[in-house]
Parts: structure tokens; sequence; C-alpha cells
């Protein structure tokens, strides 16, 4: 069965403070994994889609890698605005065909 | 990245009557949306999957003839909630798909339904 799974669950972090958060994923066929940042009361918002394992992107204060049974995201120096749950996905199936499947999410919290 | 747009972003309803979510790609053309739900503090649960043209596709467990899915076209898709009830009230959240590679999936920014 396709699996995601994100840790931790909550993240506390004080301003300044570099982590990394990780998903992992147990699945018959990785056509792509997503990294969305979701605010309160509003939809997710897309950060990055990674391919293939050994591959990184980074946009600001963040950096997402891939490996072959994970993913992380690697947060710099983050402030206070960079609070929100963090969501993963793995996209399976083929074509235009298939879903996402979601892990549980993390929830960062970023103190001034 | 893209926008995909969401009407209403919350509405109240009375139990019984009905309500229609209207959800637009807005930058690019979707062959593909889908429709989820959240619940406070979980994540986004798939209730279907929407193709231009042809019948929704429904997740295990969710009532096909209380949330009735229409893609009219390739860049609108329309969630209406029948009868509505108490428990139906929630978040609810679309999402459109390039219909190419990268197949990258853009979401929106939701509809608060309370069902009072």
């Amino acid at each position: 069965e396709d699996q995601v799974t994100q840790s931790p669950e909550a993240l506390r972090l004080q301003e300044g403070e570099s982590s990394s958060l990780n998903c992992s994923y147990t699945v018959s066929g990785l056509r792509g994994l997503f990294w969305y940042r979701q605010d309160p009361g509003k939809g997710p918002e897309f950060l990055f889609t990674l391919y293939s394992a050994g591959e990184e992107k980074e946009k600001e204060r963040l950096k997402a890698t891939l490996t072959k049974k994970e993913s992380f995201l690697h947060i710099t120096a983050p402030k206070p605005e960079d609070s929100a749950t963090y969501l993963c996905a793995v996209l399976t199936g083929s074509g235009n065909t298939g879903k996402l499947i979601f892990g549980q999410g993390t929830t960062l919290q970023v103190k001034p | 990245g893209a926008v995909v747009s969401q009407h209403p972003s919350w509405v109240i309803c009375k139990s019984g009557t009905s309500v229609k979510i209207e959800c637009r790609s807005l930058d690019f053309q979707a062959t593909t949306m889908f429709w989820y739900r959240q619940f406070p503090k979980q994540s986004l649960m798939l209730m279907a999957t929407s193709n231009e043209g042809s019948k929704a596709t429904y997740e295990q467990g969710v009532e096909k003839d209380k949330f009735l899915i229409n893609h009219a076209s390739l860049t609108l898709s329309t969630l209406t909630v029948t009868s509505a009830h108490p428990e139906d009230s929630s978040f609810y959240i679309c999402s459109a798909r390039g219909d190419f590679p990268p197949y990258e999936q853009y979401f929106g920014p939701g509809t608060r339904l309370t069902v009072t």
C-alpha cells in the first residue's frame, strides 16, 4: 500500500535556528514528490516538485532534497513568517492519471 | 505558480439545502481537477477526481449522490453538496493539474462550509 509519513508532527524553532522536516514514502511507482505550505484557513501553496533521487531545489530559505526513500525540507535561518504546516505528497499512477497521496504534515512554529 | 480560484470562500446554509462551490483554473487548462475535504488539524482527504467531459471518480466512502461534481470545461469544475447536514460542515479545497509533464498540481484557497 502506498504510504507517506512526515516527521516530526510539530516543530518549534527559534528565529534563525535551522532544521529539517522529513517525508518518508513507500510507493509502487514514484512519479513526483511535492512539497506544499499551508497557512491556517487557506489552501496549500505549491513549493517544489522533485522527480528523481539526488534532485535538489531551493526557494529562499527552503531547500528540498530527494532520495529513493525520503525527502527532506531544509529550513535555513527561519523567520516567524515561515510558520505554517508543510505538506508532503507523492504522485503515483501513469500519464495524466494518478493522484497525490499526502502525509499528515509538519506544523512549524518559528518564534522571534 | 499557476492560479486556482474558488467561490465562495465561505458559506453558511441551513440543513437540507444545497450549496454549489466553483473552482476555476485561471491561467492554464486542466483536464483533471480534484476535490478535497479537510478537517481541523488533519491532512487533505481526496473526495473525487473530476475529468472534463466525463463522470467524476469518487473515492471509497464518498457519497456521489450527495457530492455532485460537474467538470463542464477545461477551466471550471463545480461541487454541489446536496441536502446538506451539519456533518457536511468542513473546509473544501479544489485542485487543478496541468495536462502535460511535470503534471504539477495547484490548489485553490478553499471554501469553508457551515451547515446550521
